[in-house]
């Protein structure tokens, strides 16, 4: 059973960045394609891309590739997402789930607020 | 980018009571629809993938219909662990989400 945990709430200030952890326990996770989505307040889903964890191939939403990476530590079975130039628009929770089309397994969320 | 409209925004039902919630889309995305159960504070779950399989390990009161741009999900006879938050999600055209369907106690 995949089990994903992420690293805890974040505050931060408009132009910073954030930087969220996705921990797996399964031994497979060099076959994983790891996606990031967020939940804004009132908002329904929003998909933010995708990686390819054995070969390092990412795909990002086009509103935010210019913004965002996501990176795998296969070492430590970890993914983390970096956003940048943090706006209160990014106030949300992110999740991390495995799938690149279809979302199998999910982490619990983490609230990340933007606030000045 | 391919748009999904669920409907109703929310859904009134009583435990026992079958639920029927909608996804639309603005253009055909064949049979590349899932549909997902949110509850605060828990991980989101796959209920439902191509439209109409079930994930692994969902009951058979839930279930998915529909192609091209109209879907349906079905839960036959609600639980009191069904009352939640639904997305709808296509990967015909890149990746999108429906706003989001709440099942609420009536």
């Amino acid at each position: 059973q995949v089990q994903l945990v992420q690293s805890g709430a974040e505050v931060k200030k408009p132009g910073s960045s954030v930087k969220v952890s996705c921990k797996s326990s399964g031994d497979t996770f060099r076959t994983y394609t790891i996606s990031w989505i967020r939940r804004a307040p009132g908002q329904g889903l929003e998909w933010m891309g995708s990686l390819i964890a054995l070969h390092g191939i990412t795909k990002y939403a086009q509103n935010l590739q210019d913004r965002m990476t996501i990176i795998a530590d296969l070492s430590t079975t970890t993914a983390y997402m970096e956003l940048s130039s943090l706006r209160s628009e990014d106030t949300a929770i992110y999740y991390c789930a495995v799938g690149g089309t279809y979302f199998d397994h999910w982490g619990q969320g983490t609230l990340v607020t933007v606030s000045s | 980018e391919i748009v999904l409209t669920q409907s109703p925004a929310t859904l009134s039902l009583s435990p026992g009571e079958g639920a029927t919630l909608s996804c639309r889309a603005s253009q055909s995305v064949g049979s590349d629809l899932a549909w997902y159960q949110l509850k605060p504070g828990q991980a989101p779950r796959l209920l439902i993938y191509d439209a109409s399989n079930r994930a692994t390990g969902i009951p058979a009161r839930v279930s998915g219909s529909g192609s091209g741009t109209n879907f349906t999900l079905t839960i036959s006879s609600l639980e009191p662990e069904d009352f939640a938050v639904y997305y709808c999600q296509q990967r015909n055209n890149w990746l999108t989400f429906g706003g989001g369907t709440k099942v609420e106690i009536k």
